[in-house]
């Protein structure tokens, strides 16, 4: 069965730096996977998808994710944080059955000036 | 022109009651989903409809019913309202027959059971 493993329920970066976080997968069948952004009392924003094509995958709000198999890893990058990037991120794999996504726990990104 | 919307977004209600809540999507989507997000922010599929039809139901009790009256709409209707219902529920929709499957999300309701 599909699953997700987000490491690290909170990441705090400063204003400028790195932003990293880290999600780890399980999967039977080529998986298809996502990082989501959550506003406070917001929806859900897709941030960016893998879907078989390229393994370096750019998204939305200078944001981007490397699909390593080997690793099983989609770990979501930016190169400098910004203060509106404070938010809560979800990956998540695409079920097996392909009806539904799987969501990890979630990472709470903190950004401080 | 909203995507994907729901009615309505805070939702509080007493024990025992029935309530519904609607969702609605835009986008000409074939497949439509509810998931639920509880208090430590933990998103779970409840259910899944395409073109009308049920696909999946994760353990979730039957006093949670999906109604689809087309394919833009899907309804969530909760009866015997419990205090662990209380979470935020999230509507969303994908293009699956001939799609790339990433789902857009409603902006939720939250709903309070007290």
């Amino acid at each position: 069965a599909q699953s997700v493993t987000q490491l690290g329920s909170h990441v705090s970066v400063s204003e400028g730096a790195l932003v990293l976080l880290r999600c780890n997968y399980s999967s039977s069948v080529p998986p298809y996977l996502f990082w989501y952004v959550q506003y406070p009392n917001q929806g859900l924003q897709l941030l960016l998808k893998y879907t078989s094509a390229a393994t370096l995958v750019k998204g939305i709000n200078g944001f981007e994710a490397e699909f390593k198999k080997s690793e099983t890893s989609f770990h979501l990058t930016k190169p400098s944080a910004h203060m509106s990037d404070a938010a809560e991120y979800f990956c998540a794999v695409r079920n097996q059955a392909g009806t539904a996504l799987i969501f990890g726990k979630g990472t709470t990104l903190s950004v401080s000036s | 022109d909203t995507a994907v919307s729901q009615t309505p977004k805070y939702l509080v209600t007493q024990m025992g009651n029935d309530k519904s809540i609607k969702c609605e999507q835009n986008l000409g989507h074939d497949t439509m989903y509810w998931y639920k997000q509880d208090s430590k922010k933990f998103l779970k599929i409840m259910f899944s409809y395409n073109n009308k039809e049920l696909i999946i139901n994760e353990t979730v009790p039957n006093r949670f019913s999906p109604k689809s009256p087309d394919k833009a709409h899907l309804n969530l209707h909760i009866n015997s309202l419990e205090l662990g219902d209380s979470a935020v529920y999230f509507c969303a929709s994908s293009q699956d027959t001939g799609g790339t499957y990433e789902q857009y999300f409603g902006p939720g309701t939250r709903l309070t059971v007290t």
